[in-house]
């Protein structure tokens, strides 16, 4: 059974740095792109970054480009978020999500329950 | 990196269809044919209903479809159920990047 579990969220103020964590089971990681989703309280679901099975490819939303970086351990089948310069704009439920296949541009098959990360002084 | 347009809501009786479009551009939409549909009830996470623009993921539900003509991919659901009454987002890639619609709610 696919499994997904985010961790490393919580409470921080803004300018503050954070860094999701997700958990993955049931499937050879190393095979498939994996992504982050947000969804701040009562908004819609907002794709954030992804990065392809071997990191070759990396894409990221313009809304934390330059401040969150995504990456993987393949050996730990570990997904990373990096999320730097927090600002209350950020604050939302962060879902892992894995990809079809490979590449970023597939489908999203598997998500995780989301941990959320609030960003206030 | 704008969002793709889905309308805000959506509406209709038991049994009826509906139809949720999915307003992109020639480079996300209309280019790729991997649009993706996922289905989300409050306080749960997304569910995938339709991917690669017409596919059913195993145990989704034969009145659940989709479609695409040019920059547009729709979702339609017929036989409205109850169950049904959600909210509902278009998913695509866009060559670096991907990008969700906006979010349609479903109102039975």
């Amino acid at each position: 059974e696919v499994q997904l579990v985010e961790s490393g969220g919580g409470l921080v103020q803004p300018g503050w740095s954070l860094r999701l964590s997700c958990a993955a089971s049931g499937f050879t990681f190393g095979d498939f792109a994996m992504h982050w989703v947000r969804q701040g309280p009562g908004e819609g679901l907002e794709w954030v970054s992804g990065i392809s099975w071997n990191t070759d490819i990396k894409g990221h939303a313009d809304s934390v480009k330059g401040r969150f970086t995504i990456s993987r351990d393949n050996a730990r089948s570990s997904l990373y978020l990096q999320m730097n310069s927090l600002t209350a704009d950020d604050t939302a439920l962060y879902y892992c999500a894995r990809g079809r296949g490979g590449d970023i541009r597939w489908d999203l098959d598997y998500w995780g329950q989301g941990i959320m990360v609030t960003v206030s002084p | 990196q704008s969002a793709l347009t889905q309308p805000a809501s959506v509406s209709g009786s038991p049994g009826q269809s509906i139809t949720i479009s999915c307003t992109g551009t020639s480079s996300d939409v209309g280019t790729y044919d991997l649009v993706s549909w996922y289905q989300q009830y409050p306080g749960k996470a997304p569910k995938p209903m339709i991917y690669e623009g017409t596919k059913r993921p195993s145990g989704v539900s034969s009145r659940f479809s989709g479609s695409k003509s040019g920059n547009t991919a729709s979702l339609t659901i017929s036989g409205l159920q109850a169950e049904d009454e959600a909210d509902y987002y278009c998913f695509s890639y866009a060559g670096t990047f991907c990008v969700f619609g906006t979010g349609t709610k479903v109102t039975v």
